[in-house]
């Protein structure tokens, strides 16, 4: 298997513009995870989908973020407007809660900037 | 909130030499822990990870000792070599909660 995946690598955009990141997760996976890393505030959690369906979206900060999973193999992370405090590493994961085991599976992450 | 406490300290080792990795976690309703690396540029990877009904546990290198009286978490890496340069992140989550909380990481250099 691939691994999870995730694109662009990297992402330079300018205050306002809309953002989109993409992920395919591990396939058979049931959970996907939206994660995002900065210095400041480390790994934090923006939401997370099971069988497609978003379960927990408390950590996604405002509205002008949001994420769709419309199947199994392919989410996105949307920004809209774009600002610079969002430049940051966003990374998604992916598991297989319903195997038992609970570990999750990243992908390579997009670096985002914002200017 | 609750969180997995860890500044992001360095920990300085020579090759060989064995690495102690530690971390407090503060929710005592987590019952799972996960190690993770991440080396630069890469998403983090899971290392080993263990259960609160457990003090220890080993894998190639690698053993998890937790403290649940004192909420403490350790990665022993031995013999530690160039490659487990990265920094190192410990989790927590609960059984029935798909939330899994980072800590902030600690970073492990290793010269040869």
């Amino acid at each position: 298997d691939a691994g999870v995946i995730q694109s662009p690598r990297h992402e330079v955009t300018e205050m306002g513009q809309e953002v989109t990141l993409r992920c395919k997760p591990i396939s058979g996976h049931d959970y996907l995870f939206w994660y995002r890393q900065t210095m400041m505030r480390g790994l934090e959690l923006l939401i997370y989908f099971n069988n497609n369906v978003p379960i927990d979206d408390s950590g996604m900060p405002e509205d002008r973020f949001s994420a769709k999973m419309p199947n199994a193999s392919f989410s996105t992370l949307k920004i809209q407007p774009s600002e610079p405090r969002d430049s940051a590493v966003y990374f998604c994961a992916s598991s297989l809660i319903g195997g038992g085991g609970e570990k999750l599976f990243f992908g390579s992450g997009t670096q985002l900037s914002v200017l | 909130g609750e969180s997995v406490g860890l500044h992001l300290p360095t920990l300085s080792v020579q090759e060989g030499d064995n690495s102690i990795i530690n971390c407090a976690y503060s929710n005592s309703a987590s019952d799972y822990f996960i190690w993770y690396k991440q080396e630069s540029g890469k998403g983090p990877q899971f290392i080993i990870d263990i259960r609160s009904n457990m003090d220890k546990r080993q894998g190639q290198r690698v053993t998890v000792l937790l403290n649940k009286t004192v909420k403490h978490l350790s990665l022993q890496i031995a013999a530690t070599q160039p490659g487990d340069s990265a920094v190192y992140f410990c989790a927590e989550k609960r059984t029935g909660f798909q939330k899994l909380v980072f800590g902030t990481g600690t970073r492990l250099l290793v010269s040869p």
